[in-house]
């Protein structure tokens, strides 16, 4: 039982280059999000979703595209990399809240995007 | 705008001292507070988690205290170790649209337990 698995861990890309982060989870969440993590910032809200096939945007999703055709994968697509895309980007799954419920988000271990 | 504010960013404290953060909303429609740890190289983590209409919620060394006239919550750890030194995010959790949820996180407070 792997939990959330996320790859690459590490990355640099051109300004202009688009690339996928790729995260995938065997807990069969239904719910799986994406994060960037920047400094005194912390954790916000790129794009989630609820199930295959339905995805909504976050509080900060210009620049990135997701899709989610399964229930184990949500890959992460950065367009056309700019700088201000410099971050460390997370993965979180969990089940769906029961009621009066907090279901726990797990975490993938990042991965670290640095865009020149 | 931030919707969850939490200070201080950073703390240090002694080994078997009692570091305090604290964390404050706007947003009436949280209605879960979790609390995550983070490991350098690591994702967060989930701590413990409390609903607002408990006013304390204790689990191990780790106790959350929540005020819901005042919006603030704080998490307590006792007798720290510096094991515990790690990055500390408070959140809160609310519903969005349809069936989903969206968990907002604070800015994070990095402590350093000296032994």
């Amino acid at each position: 039982n792997a939990g959330v698995t996320q790859t690459p861990k590490f990355q640099v890309l051109k300004t202009g280059q688009s690339m996928t982060l790729q995260c995938a989870q065997d807990m069969n969440h239904e719910y799986m999000s994406w994060y960037r993590q920047d400094p005194g910032m912390g954790l916000r809200l790129i794009h989630y979703s609820v199930g295959a096939g339905i995805t909504d945007q976050g509080e900060v999703p210009n620049g990135y595209n997701v899709s989610r055709s399964t229930t184990e994968d949500f890959p992460l697509r950065l367009l056309s990399a700019a700088p201000s895309q410099t971050s460390v980007y997370f993965c979180a799954s969990s089940w769906r809240p029961g009621q009066g419920i907090y279901t726990e988000a797990f975490f993938g271990q990042g991965t670290r995007l640095t865009v020149v | 705008q931030q919707q969850v504010k939490q200070s201080p960013q950073s703390l240090i404290v002694q080994k078997g001292g009692i570091p305090i953060i604290n964390c404050a909303y706007e947003n009436t429609a949280f209605d879960y507070f979790p609390w995550y740890q983070q490991f350098p190289g690591k994702g967060p983590a989930l701590l413990i988690a409390i609903r607002p209409d408990v006013s304390e919620k204790k689990e191990g060394r780790f106790t959350i205290s929540f005020n819901k006239s005042a919006k603030q919550f704080s998490l307590h750890i006792m007798d720290s170790q510096p094991g515990d030194s790690a990055t500390y995010f408070c959140a809160a959790d609310r519903s969005s649209s349809g069936s989903a949820r969206q968990l907002t996180f604070g800015s994070g407070t990095q402590l350093t337990v000296l032994p």
